[in-house]
């Protein structure tokens, strides 16, 4: 089975420091692997992933994530928080298209607070 | 494009009654998936339709079921409501590529 863990729940930074959002990963096959935003009120909205084409992936936002099998981690970061990125994050596992189809495992969130 | 779009926005039940939620895809999307979002716990799969035919089911009671019907649209259905059948249920399209567009969800509660 798979699984994802993020590690804190809450993380709290000054605007224009570094975003360090923790997730470690399970699988027995090699994963897919994402991050999704939830805005309050909102639905969730996809801003990157990883389907071992590169390492290090580049989303949305000005956020990356680098892939390390030796870890078992696919960390988020970038490189100087905005207000604008207080919302909850979501790192999500799936096995791959082929046989897995689009099911998703989702880790239990971490909120941002970005303060002045 | 228009998103993914849920209706209704919100919704009152009470124990026992049952309930529709329905989900319009992206245009050309024919996989659609239902998430139940909980406090306790969490984002959880419910079941993935595609071309009108279940794909993957989620660890749920039998008084969840869903349908996706010839024009991708689908809906998800739930009999005998119980208070911990409150969440957000959101539904997400996809061209079949592992990338999956979320719509705002439909949030139910049951009193």
């Amino acid at each position: 089975a798979q699984s994802v863990t993020q590690l804190g729940s809450h993380v709290s930074v000054s605007e224009g420091a570094l975003v360090l959002l923790r997730c470690n990963y399970s699988s027995s096959v090699p994963p897919y692997l994402f991050w999704y935003v939830q805005y309050p009120n909102q639905g969730l909205q996809l801003l990157l992933k990883y389907t071992s084409a590169a390492t290090l992936v580049k989303g949305i936002n000005g956020f990356e994530a680098e892939f390390k099998k030796s870890e078992t981690s696919f960390h988020l970061t970038k490189p100087s928080a905005h207000m604008s990125d207080a919302a909850e994050y979501f790192c999500a596992v799936s096995d791959g298209f082929t046989g897995g189809g689009n099911k998703l495992t989702f880790g239990t969130g971490t909120q941002l607070k970005v303060e002045l | 494009k228009a998103g993914v779009t849920q209706t209704p926005r919100y919704l009152i039940k009470t124990r026992g009654q049952q309930v529709t939620l329905s989900c319009s895809p992206i245009s050309g999307h024919r996989s659609v998936s239902w998430y139940q979002q909980t406090p306790g716990q969490g984002l959880q799969f419910l079941f993935e339709y595609f071309s009108e035919t279940q794909r993957n089911k989620g660890n749920f009671p039998g008084r969840f079921s869903g349908r996706q019907f010839s024009n991708s649209r689908s809906e998800m259905n739930v009999s005998t409501l119980e208070l911990g059948d409150s969440a957000l249920y959101l539904c997400a399209s996809s061209p079949d590529s592992q990338k999956l567009f979320f719509g705002s969800g439909t949030q139910l509660s049951v009193l």
